[in-house]
């Protein structure tokens, strides 16, 4: 079964430094790989996904994250935050076909 | 916007009522699923219908069902409603079994 494990529940950073968001993974077969954003009162909205291609990973609104077999991690980071960012991320792993696992997911504060 | 339209937006409903979900999938997209997110639980996969039939079943209750529809829309009905069921009701589709899955801006159950 896979799992997933989001480091940090909430994570502060001040408006123009770096955003580092951490995914661990846990899966017996290669992974399909997300990150989501869920910004107050919508939807989950897909930010990246890695599909066994090339390991880092560009996404919406200046976000990349790195696929590292060795360390199964899906770090999520983003150069210089916004106050824009400022939401729920979700890390989600998929093994097969449907179902996806989510980790508990992680707030971020941008500080002005 | 996702394309995936959720139904209804807000419901507050009583103890031991039942409520019916509504999704309609984005065009094209004949897979469906179902999550819960609530405080205590986080993003709890529900199930998985594909083309009309139950593709994947995750933590989902026996007071809980759900069905896709010939049209590819899917209703959840949740039955017997206890507080604990109060949470944010998501539908997310794909294409297919095995793709990237678009979420809709989810249905609020609070359960008095």
């Amino acid at each position: 079964a896979q799992s997933v494990t989001q480091l940090g529940s909430h994570v502060s950073v001040s408006e123009g430094a770096l955003v580092l968001l951490r995914c661990n993974y846990s899966s017996s077969v290669p992974p399909y790989l997300f990150w989501y954003v869920q910004y107050p009162n919508q939807g989950l909205q897909l930010l990246l996904k890695y599909t066994s291609a090339a390991t880092l990973v560009k996404g919406i609104n200046g976000f990349e994250a790195e696929f590292k077999k060795s360390e199964t991690s899906f770090h999520l980071t983003k150069p210089s935050a916004h106050m824009s960012d400022a939401a729920e991320y979700f890390c989600a792993v998929r093994v097969n076909a449907g179902k996806s696992t989510f980790g508990d997911g992680t707030t971020l504060t941008v500080k002005p | 916007d996702s394309g995936v339209t959720q139904t209804p937006k807000h419901l507050i409903t009583a103890t031991g009522q039942r409520v019916t979900l509504r999704c309609s999938p984005r065009s094209g997209d004949l897979s469906v699923y179902w999550y819960q997110q609530s405080l205590d639980q986080g993003l709890q996969f529900l199930i998985q219908y594909y083309n009309g039939e139950e593709r994947a079943k995750g933590n989902i209750l026996e007071r809980f069902s759900a069905q896709q529809f010939p049209d590819l829309h899917s209703e959840l009905n949740l039955s017997s409603l206890e507080l604990g069921d109060s949470a944010l009701y998501f539908c997310a589709s794909s294409v297919g079994t095995g793709n990237t899955i678009y979420f809709g801006e989810g249905s609020w159950l609070t359960v008095v």
